[in-house]
């Protein structure tokens, strides 16, 4: 069974605050992939970034960053400097084998708002 | 390229009232699945299909049925609509093998 938790439901922060957003997920495959993605106001989904379970070195993408540490199965989310347009609901995902087929558990979301 | 495409955008049915939802992607993906989005409950995987002709339940799959009869189509169908059925649909496709989803703007459907 494979199980994503993103405790944190709802976090409101102040424009240019930092945030970040937990994601712990429970596999036992060794080899599995993380997602996040972003669910802005108008509703779409948006891939942000995947990492495979061999990759555990964290990355940067301006002013988004991620934290993937296998020892503790989390993939955590940090945005530095918060603006208003990254108000949103984010998902944490995990994708592993299941009969063939490559299984994905969405987490329930945590719903971002920057405060102006 | 369009992407992932949902028709309709949005629907209201009455209870018992059957409809089918249509996917379409042009991005040649293999595997196509189909969600629904509640309050607090985040993504719940309704059917899948990780090729043509193949199709598979998810999570979520009573009162759903699916079809994929051609690669770029994943249809959902519901043959009896209930309340409980009251939902955002989200259709995705992907490539196999953890690949990212690509995600269609959604359908609001109303079961009244």
């Amino acid at each position: 069974a494979q199980k994503v938790t993103q405790a944190q439901t709802e976090i409101s922060v102040v424009e240019k605050e930092d945030v970040t957003l937990d994601c712990v997920y429970e596999t036992r495959d060794t080899t599995y992939y993380l997602f996040w993605y972003k669910q802005p106001p108008s509703g779409e989904l948006v891939f942000l970034i995947r990492r495979n379970s061999f990759d555990e070195q964290n990355e940067i993408s301006g002013r988004y960053s991620w934290n993937f540490q296998k020892s503790t199965s989390s993939f955590n989310f940090t945005i530095t400097a918060s603006q208003v347009v990254d108000s949103a609901v984010y998902f944490c995902a995990l994708s592993a084998p299941s009969g063939g087929y490559q299984k994905v558990t969405f987490g329930i979301g945590t719903k971002l708002q920057v405060i102006p | 390229n369009a992407g992932v495409t949902q028709t309709p955008k949005f629907r209201v049915l009455k209870t018992g009232q059957s409809m089918t939802l249509l996917c379409a992607q042009d991005m040649n993906h293999e595997y196509m699945y189909w969600y629904r989005q509640d309050p607090g409950m985040g993504l719940r995987l309704i059917h899948y299909s990780v090729g043509e002709g193949t199709t598979a339940k998810g999570e979520v799959p009573d009162g759903y049925n699916v079809s994929r009869l051609k690669k770029q189509n994943f249809l959902l169908g519901l043959e009896s609509a209930a309340p409980s059925q009251t939902s955002v649909y989200f259709c995705a496709s992907s490539l196999p093998y953890g690949h990212e989803q690509f995600f269609g703007p959604g359908t609001r459907l109303t079961v009244l």
